[in-house]
């Protein structure tokens, strides 16, 4: 048990389709993150919040839509995406201004893009 | 700019022998070290960090990492590698000299550790 919840675990959707990805944190922490794993590739950070506000967007297409309505809860939508948008969709929490501590990551959503 | 670099793709080593996974950092200022491990279907879960102070840094299962600010390096070790450590092993690192969400975790590309029984 990390703390950190993500649901669902597992999603296929159509390019056409909206849907939306859950993370939830139980840790206390005033910081969450939104990164994409692909295969063979580096940790992509998609997006930050600090204290509810999102303070970094990584040049993220517009068809992924964060949300974050309070320090526990963290959304990313989904609309129109694209096959290459399959990956594994990490959700991490930390507490803001301490740099010495570590990031802690739920599970995933498992995204397939048909 | 940040940057990590974990030079193989993939170790393989036998049960019971001792294992290293390799990591270079490069940062403007000083650096906080992170090294992860994430298994199938998980996401990646803290091993252990460097801060500041001793070099040797001993974290979960085993694991210990050695800090060399000369070479740049924070290699991962264990002294003998059980088949349970087979896994997906990332390092991090972050630059210290300044605090926010901002200062972003870069990740290394991982490496696949496989134990053979």
């Amino acid at each position: 048990e990390t703390g950190v919840t993500q649901t669902p675990r597992h999603l296929v959707m159509g390019m056409t389709n909206k849907k939306s990805l859950k993370c939830e944190q139980h840790l206390g922490h005033n910081a969450m993150y939104w990164y994409k794993q692909s295969a063979k590739k580096p940790l992509e950070l998609m997006f930050v919040y600090s204290l509810e506000e999102r303070v970094e967007n990584n040049s993220v297409p517009s068809r992924f839509s964060p949300e974050c309505p309070n320090s526990s809860h963290l959304f990313l939508h989904l609309h129109t995406l694209q096959p290459e948008d399959s990956a594994l969709y990490l959700c991490a929490s930390s507490q803001d201004g301490l740099s010495r501590q570590p990031q802690h990551f739920g599970d995933g959503t498992r995204l397939s893009i048909l | 700019a940040q940057s990590v670099a974990q030079p193989e793709d993939q170790v393989n080593v036998a049960e019971g022998n001792p294992l290293t996974v390799k990591c270079t950092y490069s940062v403007s200022g000083n650096p906080y070290l992170f090294w992860y491990v994430q298994y199938p279907n998980r996401g990646l879960q803290f091993l252990l960090k460097y801060i500041t102070g001793d070099n040797l840094v001993k974290g979960s299962y085993g694991f210990e990492a050695e800090f060399n600010k000369s070479q740049t390096s924070f290699h991962l070790k264990k002294p003998s590698a059980l088949v349970s450590d087979s896994a997906l092993y990332f390092c991090a690192v972050r630059d210290r000299d300044y605090g926010g969400a901002t200062n972003k975790l870069i990740f290394g590309t991982g490496t696949l550790l496989a134990v053979q029984p």
